[in-house]
């Protein structure tokens, strides 16, 4: 059984830029959860996909967009990059919707992004 | 609108001393109550979760936490920590209804000294 999957694990970006980070949910799980790991700070939710649906948005302008695709593998999108954007994204994924209310969240390692 | 305060931001301790990382939340409604454990370099693991019945939850490798609704606090606790214990824990509450929402705190680092 595979687990979750980021990439890129590492990234380096200029202010203003677009970013796409990928994420593979662990095998058979159909829900993804991204969140924003700024440094020092705990996880703030950003959304949630739920058979290629959002389902769940938290307090994060519309330039943090998302897809999941049919294969329940996710995208996370950044358009105009700012500075504090800086942080590491982490996807979880989950066996269904009620998998991740009860915290049967599978994290992957995250991808660290750097806006200059 | 639900909250986590952990209280302490980093916790040095001796190996094979008890150690308790604190964890107060809010919140108007019904909560689950959550402790992941961040390695350097790794993603987040729970750890142990409180969702209904027994309000003193234990993990396989030795931690606890007790749920105490009238303190709103879910502290975590070990009796004797080793230095593979060392990490990043964070408490998190969640239960709003199927939307995936987990509310984090900010992290208490538990650093275990020989």
């Amino acid at each position: 059984e595979t687990g979750v999957t980021q990439s890129p694990t590492h990234l380096i970006k200029t202010r203003g830029q677009q970013v796409t980070l990928r994420c593979s949910s662990q095998s058979g799980h159909n829900t993804v959860s991204w969140y924003q790991q700024a440094l020092g700070q705990g996880p703030q939710f950003i959304f949630q996909y739920y058979r290629e649906e959002e389902n769940g948005r938290g307090n994060f302008p519309p330039r943090f967009s998302g897809l999941q695709f049919p294969n329940y593998s996710s995208e996370l999108n950044v358009n105009a990059l700012e500075l504090d954007d800086s942080a590491l994204y982490l996807c979880a994924s989950s066996l269904e919707l009620a998998g991740a209310d009860t915290g049967e969240l599978f994290f992957g390692e995250g991808s660290r992004l750097t806006v200059l | 609108a639900q909250s986590v305060t952990q209280l302490d931001s980093q916790v040095p301790v001796f190996e094979e001393a008890p150690v308790e990382l604190r964890c107060n939340y809010s919140s108007s409604v019904s909560v689950y109550l959550f402790w992941y454990v961040q390695y350097p370099n790794q993603g987040l693991q729970l750890l142990l979760k409180y969702l209904s019945g027994s309000t003193l939850v234990e993990s396989i490798n030795g931690f606890e936490a007790e749920f105490n609704k009238s303190q709103t606090s879910f502290h975590l606790r070990k009796p004797s920590v080793h230095i593979s214990d060392t990490a990043e824990y964070f408490c998190a509450v969640g239960g709003s209804g199927n939307t995936g929402k987990l509310i984090f705190g900010q992290g208490t680092t538990l650093q275990v000294k020989p």
